[in-house]
């Protein structure tokens, strides 16, 4: 079955800490798509990464950093001296791409329950 | 700038009443989405819309009807909802429904039932 787990509800750090925010993923399918979103209080949801099933190389944009490990089922994200700004719910989330895609689009997304993260001053 | 919008931002309705919500997107996008944000439960994807057809309905109540006029457009009627039905309603689109396209989100409606 596909599913995606947050394990963590809330986090909250001081400004310029380190934060990594936590996603494990299941699938049936060889072939599938990670994603990473990021919701602030305003409501939208706010792309921030994709990463596909043959590409485990991890990824940096600036202060944000994904490590894709296939052997654990993880797709985790790290924030590098966090900011207030980054204060946002953070969710992680699933496409499958396979023929074991069952039912209607390819293109539906499994999110996570997503992890609150709170910067504070 | 989002290309995708919203309206209303915040509806209250009561239980008896008819009301619909729209989203419109301005990246020319094939596919357009309904999900349903609660409060502690992951978005639940609820329509998918590719090319003006439902390709998907997750199984929710007759009580909320999509409608999709033209690839710009995505509406959700609503009519007899329950006080369990309040939450925020978020319209997305993609440039196709296939698996791997990134999904640009609306701002939502945030919606109370009385």
């Amino acid at each position: 079955a596909q599913k995606v787990t947050q394990a963590q509800t809330e986090i909250s750090v001081v400004e310029k800490e380190d934060v990594t925010l936590d996603c494990v993923y299941e699938t049936r399918d060889t072939t599938y798509y990670l994603f990473w979103y990021k919701q602030p209080p305003s409501g939208e949801l706010v792309f921030l990464i994709r990463r596909n099933s043959f590409d485990e190389q991890n990824e940096i944009s600036g202060r944000y950093s994904w490590n894709f490990q296939k052997s654990t089922s993880s797709f985790n994200f790290t924030i590098t001296a966090s900011q207030v700004v980054d204060s946002a719910v953070y969710f992680c989330a699933l496409s499958e791409a396979g023929l074991e895609n069952y039912g209607g689009s390819q293109g539906n997304l499994i999110f996570g329950k997503g992890t609150k993260l709170s910067v504070k001053p | 700038e989002t290309g995708v919008t919203q309206t209303p931002r915040h509806l209250v309705m009561g239980m008896t009443n008819k009301k619909s919500l729209k989203c419109e997107q301005h990246l020319g996008h094939n596919a357009m989405y309904w999900y349903k944000q609660s409060a502690k439960k992951p978005l639940e994807l609820m329509f998918v819309y590719s090319l003006e057809e439902r390709v998907e309905n997750n199984s929710v109540p007759s009580r909320f009807s999509p409608e999709c006029p033209n690839s710009s457009h995505l509406f959700l009627h609503l009519h007899t909802l329950q006080p369990e039905d309040s939450a925020l309603y978020l319209c997305a689109s993609s440039p196709s429904d296939r698996s791997g396209n990134e999904q640009f989100f609306g701002p939502g409606t945030r919606l109370t039932v009385l």
